[in-house]
């Protein structure tokens, strides 16, 4: 089964309007960790967001936050007032364990969003 | 702030050569991992060391080897190399002491094998 499935392979969003970006997960491990990442074109990954299995409020960044909803196991990403500079692949991840455990990726959204 | 380095940035190999991946991870970080992103593909766990020893392994074929140094910076080394290698290869770094384990990223190298 896989263990982290975003189901929207692309999206377009036009500039100022927010954007909800699905990201489901499966683990049977009581301690883990999801992670957004973006990627431009260029092909850097870039930290976005974490959110560990245990916290109890939604993980916030500026203008990222992710919508937690543990019991149905989703991590949704949003991003308020979208800008050009958002157009990017968009990868969420997941850490199994509270070690230093390796990251297990979604297949990404690629977002463009429209002037 | 220091960040994850990579070297090369770019690399073009033949068929059946050897190439050398170099990682140097964020000073005070002790644990490594290395990661394949085939075109239009997600990132897949390759390896990943911890206090130069190896800490998990995951789809990495006999073919590739990597170890830690006592620097802690990291090479992966890949023989034989086939077309289906071209790829960008990640590394990334975390300590325990950081947030979370958080894992940053390096700007990767990008392989071509023809």
């Amino acid at each position: 089964a896989q263990k982290i499935t975003q189901t929207q392979p692309g999206m377009f969003v036009q500039e100022k309007e927010a954007v909800t970006l699905d990201c489901t997960y499966d683990t049977s491990d009581p301690s883990y960790g999801l992670f957004w990442y973006k990627q431009p074109s260029s092909g850097e990954m870039i930290f976005l967001i974490y959110q560990g299995s245990y916290d109890q409020q939604n993980a916030t960044e500026g203008r990222y936050s992710l919508n937690f909803q543990k019991a149905r196991k989703s991590a949704n990403l949003v991003i308020s007032a979208s800008q050009l500079g958002d157009s990017a692949m968009y990868f969420c991840a997941m850490r199994e364990g509270i070690g230093n455990e390796k990251l297990t990726f979604g297949t990404g959204t690629r977002l463009t969003i429209i002037p | 702030a220091a960040g994850v380095i990579q070297s090369p940035r770019h690399l073009i190999k033949e068929k059946r050569e050897t190439a050398t991946l170099k990682c140097y991870p964020i000073p005070r970080h002790d644990t490594v991992y290395w990661y394949q992103q085939g075109p239009g593909q997600d990132p897949q766990f390759l390896i990943s060391f911890y206090e130069k020893m190896q800490s998990d392994k995951g789809s990495i074929p006999d073919r590739f080897s990597a170890q830690q140094f006592s620097d802690y910076h990291s090479e992966l080394n890949m023989s034989s190399l086939e077309l289906g290698d071209s790829a960008l290869y990640f590394c990334a770094s975390s300590a325990g002491t950081v947030k979370d384990n958080e894992q940053f990223f390096g700007p990767g190298t990008r392989l071509t094998v023809l």
